[in-house]
């Protein structure tokens, strides 16, 4: 039973490019949560999606950013015209319901140049 | 204020030392999670808990709902433990995995 899935680990991207982050969640597990993690700084929550739904998003920036958890597949966490305040590690966590722990990937650390 | 204060921030032990990581929180809860961080790595859930107190292995985790406070005790400290140890809640306005952190405990265990 594999764990929760990001790809890339990392990932390169020059300034005004986009970046598409990917999280597989475990099998069996139907909400996924984004985190954020900056440099020398703490977690923090951006997205929690369920199949096909996007439940909070309070916490992701307002402009630039979207995610989706389709269907079928991965869910995606997209930024559009990265700027090197978007480098960061982020973290999916996926849980098998409301309640449910949460398990996490091993991140994507993107890199803004 | 953080809703969640850890302390200490940075932590350094000799092998084989007891070691008490400490979190307190300002705001209703669910739950609370102790979650493991290696240098460049992801992360791992270590204990979630909304009572008492969880042992696994070297690693116990207790929790006082009423003082609002939580402690990770590491027994027998060993170099592989070090790693920043985060502390996290759910809020009981929000789901068990929508958590906020503190800041880390960032620990070295030395020989």
């Amino acid at each position: 039973n594999a764990g929760v899935m990001q790809n890339p680990r990392h990932l390169v991207r020059r300034r005004g490019q986009e970046a598409r982050l990917r999280c597989s969640p475990m099998k069996g597990h139907s909400h996924v949560y984004w985190y954020r993690q900056l440099p020398e700084e703490g977690l923090k929550f951006m997205v929690y999606l369920q199949k096909e739904n996007i439940i909070d998003e309070s916490g992701m920036p307002k402009e630039r950013f979207s995610a989706e958890f389709p269907k079928e597949g991965p869910s995606i966490l997209r930024i559009q015209q990265v700027v090197r305040g978007d480098s960061a590690a982020y973290f999916c966590a996926s849980s098998p319901g409301v309640q449910g722990e949460a398990f996490f990937g091993q991140g994507t650390r993107l890199t803004v140049v | 204020k953080n809703e969640v204060e850890q302390s200490p921030q940075n932590l350094t032990a000799q092998e084989g030392e007891f070691i008490t990581i400490n979190c307190s929180y300002s705001v209703g809860i669910s739950a609370l999670h102790w979650l493991q961080q290696h240098p460049g790595g992801g992360i791992v859930s270590l204990f979630m808990l909304s009572s008492g107190k969880k042992k696994h292995g070297r690693l116990i985790a207790t929790i006082n709902i009423q003082e609002k406070h939580s402690s990770l005790h590491i027994t027998a400290s060993h170099p592989r433990d070090s790693a920043v140890y985060i502390c996290a809640v759910s809020l009981t306005t929000g789901t068990a995995s929508k958590l906020t952190f503190g800041t880390g405990t960032r620990l070295q265990v030395t020989l």
